[in-house]
């Protein structure tokens, strides 16, 4: 059964610091991952999938980078504005078969001005 | 392109009654997923269908939960008897006939339980 961490739970940072995400997956063989950002009371905004044959994938201010065989992704967002003051959640899908994705609990995460 | 929509945003129920939630996928998309949001939990896969299908079911509670996505018209997750730990988000998502492409989602449903 695929399991998704991510750590910290929640992250408070000054304005222009740059914000590490981590996300971790215990069943390696994935067929991709995503990272979505989700406002309060809102939906989820997808951010960047990074396929299982990628290593990283960048838009912008952020950068994803993925490793397969240790179960691990990164979101690295440069130079951290108030407006990125979100809940940062990753996901993954199987890689054998379905659809479905299994979220990790989510990073909320403060940018002080 | 309108996105996934999701009506009704809010929606309120006491014990015992149902509610039904709807959801109309971005245009040319024929999967349909549905996930649920409990309070301070992660978001945790309900159901995927395909028009006229069900295709995965295994996240789904084995009573009073029930989902479709007719020929015609939005997907539609209903649950009956509704109790106070249905209380939460319910999201529903949609990707193109390529299944496994990014999924799109809707801005959600917040059901409360009286």
């Amino acid at each position: 059964k695929q399991e998704v961490t991510q750590i910290p739970a929640a992250l408070s940072v000054p304005e222009g610091e740059n914000l590490v995400l981590n996300c971790s997956f215990t069943d390696s063989a994935i067929y991709n991952l995503q990272w979505f950002r989700q406002d309060p009371g809102k939906g989820l905004t997808s951010l960047l999938l990074i396929q299982s044959s990628q290593r990283e994938q960048t838009s912008g201010r952020l950068n994803a980078s993925l490793d397969k065989s240790s179960g691990r992704s990164t979101l690295y967002i440069a130079a951290s504005q108030p407006g990125d003051s979100a809940t940062y959640l990753c996901a993954v899908i199987r890689g054998a078969a379905g659809n479905k994705l299994t979220f990790g609990g989510g990073t909320r995460v403060l940018v002080k001005p | 392109n309108a996105g996934v929509m999701q009506n009704p945003r809010h929606l309120v129920r006491r014990r015992g009654q149902e509610a039904r939630l709807r959801c109309s996928p971005m245009k040319g998309h024929s999967h349909v997923y549905w996930y649920r949001q409990l309070p301070e939990e992660g978001l945790k896969f309900m159901v995927y269908l395909q028009k006229e299908n069900i295709i995965d079911e295994s996240g789904m509670p084995k009573e009073r939960f029930s989902a479709e996505f007719p020929k015609e018209g939005p997907s539609i997750l209903r649950i009956q008897q509704v109790v106070r730990g249905d209380s939460a988000a319910y999201f529903c998502a949609s990707s193109p006939p390529l299944a496994r492409e990014t999924q799109y989602f809707g801005p959600g449903t917040r059901l409360l339980v009286l």
